[in-house]
């Protein structure tokens, strides 16, 4: 099975400490991407990857960067944390070779900003 | 562009009452459907999708959804639910490279015994 692990399940910080959110996948998939989930707004498309080192912005990337050094990993971060962005991240991967767009989710992260 | 409407946001239901859930999409280009489930305090996991061929598609737990495309319709349904079956639901359209999914506001089925 396709595991995609989210280092942290829940995170509280403070209004403008750097936040780093990490992802693995074990299934070699090529792309990577990173959702917001907000009750009412579904998933919103933060930030995604195709290849190492390379991404891309999603819908809503403001406040956001990522970094992408291996494959299998792919890490969201909060430059300087803002009450609004609290939420839960949802991590997921797919596979270049299977371009139906399924995607495999992590547990996600619950992010609590004070 | 693509968009994804789910029509309703929160549907309550006895337990064995069959189910359905609604979702719309617009896409200029052509599709694949999906359907994923969210149980508390968990991930997202497929439930079924809609890639080509037959327009019903089974998924799991019991779950099947009828692609309509002279609507753009991509309802789930279920003939009887169980409290098991409680949990938000999303859909999701793709159709452009990289596998992007465009999903819709999520739908929070309350099964009630």
């Amino acid at each position: 099975d396709v595991k995609v692990t989210q280092s942290s399940r829940y995170l509280v910080k403070r209004t403008g400490e750097k936040v780093f959110l990490e992802c693995v996948q074990d299934m070699d998939h090529e792309n990577m991407f990173w959702y917001r989930q907000d009750p009412g707004l579904g998933l919103r498309l933060i930030y995604f990857s195709y290849d190492v080192k390379m991404k891309e912005k999603g819908d809503i990337p403001e406040g956001y960067s990522v970094s992408r050094e291996k494959k299998e990993r792919f890490s969201l971060i909060l430059e300087s944390a803002s009450t609004n962005q609290t939420s839960m991240y949802l991590c997921a991967s797919s596979s270049w070779t299977d371009n139906t767009g399924e995607l495999f989710f992590g547990e996600g992260s619950r992010l609590t900003v004070l | 562009a693509q968009s994804v409407t789910q029509l309703d946001s929160q549907v309550p239901v006895f337990e064995e009452a069959p189910v359905e859930l609604r979702c719309n999409y617009s896409s200029s280009v052509s599709v694949y459907l999906f359907w994923y489930v969210q149980y508390p305090n968990q991930g997202l996991q497929l439930l079924l999708k809609y890639l080509s061929g037959s327009t019903l598609v089974k998924g799991i737990n019991g779950f099947e959804a009828e692609f309509n495309k002279s609507q753009t319709s991509f309802h789930l349904r279920k003939p009887s639910v169980h409290i098991s079956d409680t949990a938000e639901y999303f859909c999701a359209v793709s159709g452009t490279s990289y596998g992007k999914l465009t999903f819709g506001q999520g739908t929070i089925l309350t099964v009630h015994p």
